[in-house]
């Protein structure tokens, strides 16, 4: 059974960091690209970055670009997202989901159960 | 960037009733589109891929259609537990956009 199990939210102030992980089981890690979305309160998804397989090839959304970083461990089955200069706009769910494939054209088949970042002084 | 743009916003529906929600692209995408179903604190789960494919082990009563910059997803009887926000995605090797998301309340 695929699981996708996302840590490291919370509340932090504006300007601060943090890393999400997504810790991936029942499926084989380090065939498939990754990728990291996220929900405002009350909003609807936005697709923030995503990773090919092997980790050589990264995409961000332009709202995130320059202040968010997307890497993985293939060795431990995990992903994570290194979250810097926080904005009040980046408070949302976290969810990070499993592509189709290793590296182009692909959707999301499986999802975490997503994790908070509120930002807020 | 391709800008993707569901209509309609919210729609009040019945059970039993055949519902269709639309899905327009800012230019063509060919069928690299997406449907997802999200229910409130839940995460979203894929319906269909490539516009017209069902994936594994969703019910038959869904269904899409279209290609270029115009699609569809279909209910085709309305169940209580379809009630939910859905959306649509683009999809393709570097980006990926989803559109605003239509709620199916119960009417």
């Amino acid at each position: 059974e695929v699981q996708l199990l996302e840590s490291g939210g919370g509340l932090v102030q504006p300007g601060m960091s943090l890393r999400l992980s997504c810790a991936a089981s029942g499926f084989p890690f380090s065939s498939y690209a990754m990728t990291w979305v996220r929900q405002a309160p009350g909003k609807g998804l936005e697709w923030v970055s995503g990773i090919s397989s092997s980790g050589s090839s990264t995409y961000y959304a332009d709202s995130v670009k320059g202040r968010f970083t997307i890497s993985r461990d293939n060795s431990k089955n995990t992903l994570y997202l290194q979250v810097n200069s926080l904005r009040a706009e980046d408070t949302a769910v976290y969810y990070c989901a499993k592509g189709t494939a290793t590296v182009t054209k692909y959707y999301f088949d499986y999802w975490g159960q997503g994790t908070l970042v509120t930002v807020s002084s | 960037d391709i800008q993707m743009t569901q209509s309609p916003s919210t729609l009040s529906a019945s059970v039993g009733d055949r519902v269709t929600i639309t899905c327009r692209a800012s230019q063509s995408i060919s069928n690299w589109l997406a449907w997802y179903q999200q229910k409130p604190g839940k995460a979203p789960k894929v319906l269909i891929y490539k516009a017209s494919s069902l994936q594994s082990g969703v019910p038959s009563r869904f269904s899409g259609s279209g290609s270029g910059t115009e699609f569809t997803l279909t209910i085709s009887s309305l169940q209580s537990d379809d009630f939910a926000t859905y959306y649509c995605q683009y999809y393709n090797s570097y980006s990926w956009t989803f559109g605003q998301g239509t709620k199916v309340e119960i009417k």
